[in-house]
């Protein structure tokens, strides 16, 4: 079955670089694009990045422009996301999603249980 | 602020029924299909509805999407105890070049 695991996060001081992994299995990894969610304590659900199957497209939010990088490496099934420059705003548990398909954003069909990422001094 | 409008909070006792509604503009859902999604805190969120009215196998046909225009309307019937959760809806906005969710709906099983 369909399985995506984070890992990466933890506390980091405001300024400070982080990178989450997301370890996929139970699917073609190569052929789906990919997505990165967060859910700050007692706010909703933010959308954050997206990556096309084959890495040539990818979107952010505004919140993270310039200062997150989505990626991936198909040889290990893995999603990655660099956050640089990191707020106190930016405290939230990440999840990494599934896209149903390869090209353009569409819905997330299956989800990570979420890693927490704290920012602060 | 979220770009989708969904009511903070709906309520109804076992058994009953309840609708949260999700409004947004021609630039997401006027032109977009919309999906729903279930999240219990501290657990992975869960598709519910894809593409506006679709329910993805092992959902339970309780659940049920529909939209018109702008708007979108997510149903629950023969509420459970186990239904307690939040509910979002989200859908692409071409105009950002982001997905967009909702602002989350609270559901509680009175």
């Amino acid at each position: 079955q369909v399985q995506l695991v984070e890992s990466g996060g933890g506390v980091v001081q405001p300024g400070g670089s982080l990178r989450l992994s997301c370890a996929a299995s139970g699917f073609t990894f190569s052929s789906h694009g990919m997505h990165w969610v967060r859910q700050a304590p007692g706010k909703g659900l933010e959308w954050v990045a997206y990556i096309r199957y084959d890495g040539s497209d990818k979107y952010y939010a505004d919140s993270v422009k310039g200062r997150f990088t989505i990626s991936r490496d198909d040889s290990k099934n893995t999603l990655y996301l660099q956050m640089n420059s990191l707020r106190a705003e930016d405290t939230a548990v990440y999840y990494c999603a599934k896209d149903r398909f390869g090209v353009g954003v569409t819905y997330f069909d299956y989800w990570g249980q979420g890693g927490l990422v704290t920012v602060s001094s | 602020q979220s770009v989708l409008t969904q009511p903070p909070s709906v309520s109804a006792a076992p058994g009953q029924k309840v609708t949260i509604s999700c409004s947004g503009t021609t630039s997401n859902m006027g032109n977009y299909y919309v999906s729903w999604y279930q999240h219990l805190p501290g657990t992975a969120p869960k598709l519910l509805i894809y593409d506006s009215n679709k329910r993805p196998s092992g959902i339970p046909d309780r659940f049920s999407g529909s939209k018109s225009g702008t708007s979108a309307t997510l149903g629950i019937t023969g509420l459970q105890t186990g239904d307690e959760a939040d509910y979002y809806c989200g859908s692409w906005d071409i105009s950002l070049s982001a997905y967009v969710f909702g602002s989350g709906t609270k559901v509680t099983v009175l």
